[in-house]
């Protein structure tokens, strides 16, 4: 299987612009999904595909791909976006699911 | 609305069993694939398991293979994890979610069952 590599932390003003990005061999082959998962909470899934979005979710939120790293941008963060941020895909075989560690973003 | 409930965690001794269910309305549960995520305390998500809508297709992680089996029942609207042999480091929220229009995204989630590994 392959591995898929985050950030721990990234932090932003409220009302600015942030991205968070995630790095592996797999996403050459697949796109990243991106989930949400606040405290005490299930994840929810924010991105999927090229860029898109799960009804429900603000349109501030977007993602993009380029080459091994795939990039999800928040554009006017909110305090209520303050959350883990988790990106996944299947893996270099097809076969497998594999999701990076994680990106605990704060929004100041 | 689509649902997902699981069911089945608790605190099991180290070579136990326990097998968790989830439970899906609100969604054609044959047409979908399933699968089971887990996080331990304090860390990320893991990927465990994954079925096809038909059974055809399942998947392991490393760390589980040989030890857990997942399963289906399409009439019931359920989904299965058998987990034999259990380890400490399987203490976790085990997450049931269903597969979505991406390959390998997950787009509705349970809210967890916690499965404590201790003696």
């Amino acid at each position: 299987s392959s591995e898929l590599t985050q950030d721990p932390a990234v932090s932003v003003a409220l009302g600015q612009t942030v991205r968070i990005t995630c790095q592996g061999d797999s996403l050459r082959s697949y796109y990243a999904s991106w989930y949400q998962q606040k405290p005490g909470q299930a994840p929810v899934l924010v991105i999927y595909g090229k860029n898109n979005r799960p009804s429900g979710i603000p349109d501030r939120f977007s993602g993009s791909s380029s080459g091994n790293t795939a990039s999800l941008t928040i554009t006017g963060a909110q305090a209520e976006d303050e959350a883990d941020y988790y990106c996944n895909s299947r893996d270099s075989s097809g076969n497998l699911v594999v999701f990076g560690g994680g990106t605990k973003l704060t929004v100041l | 609305e689509v649902q997902l409930v699981e069911s089945g965690g608790g605190l099991v001794k180290p070579g136990g069993s326990l097998r968790l269910s989830c439970a899906a309305s609100g969604f054609t549960f044959s047409s979908y694939s399933m699968n089971w995520v887990r996080q331990a305390p304090g860390k990320g998500l893991e990927w465990v398991s994954s079925i096809s809508s038909s059974s055809s297709y399942i998947y392991y992680a490393d760390s589980v293979k040989g030890r857990f089996t997942i399963s289906r029942d399409n009439a019931k609207n359920s989904l299965y994890l058998q987990m034999n042999s259990l380890r400490a480091e399987d203490t976790a929220v085990y997450y049931c979610a269903r597969g979505g229009l991406a390959p390998g995204s997950f787009d509705y989630w349970g809210q967890g069952t916690l499965v404590t590994v201790s003696s």
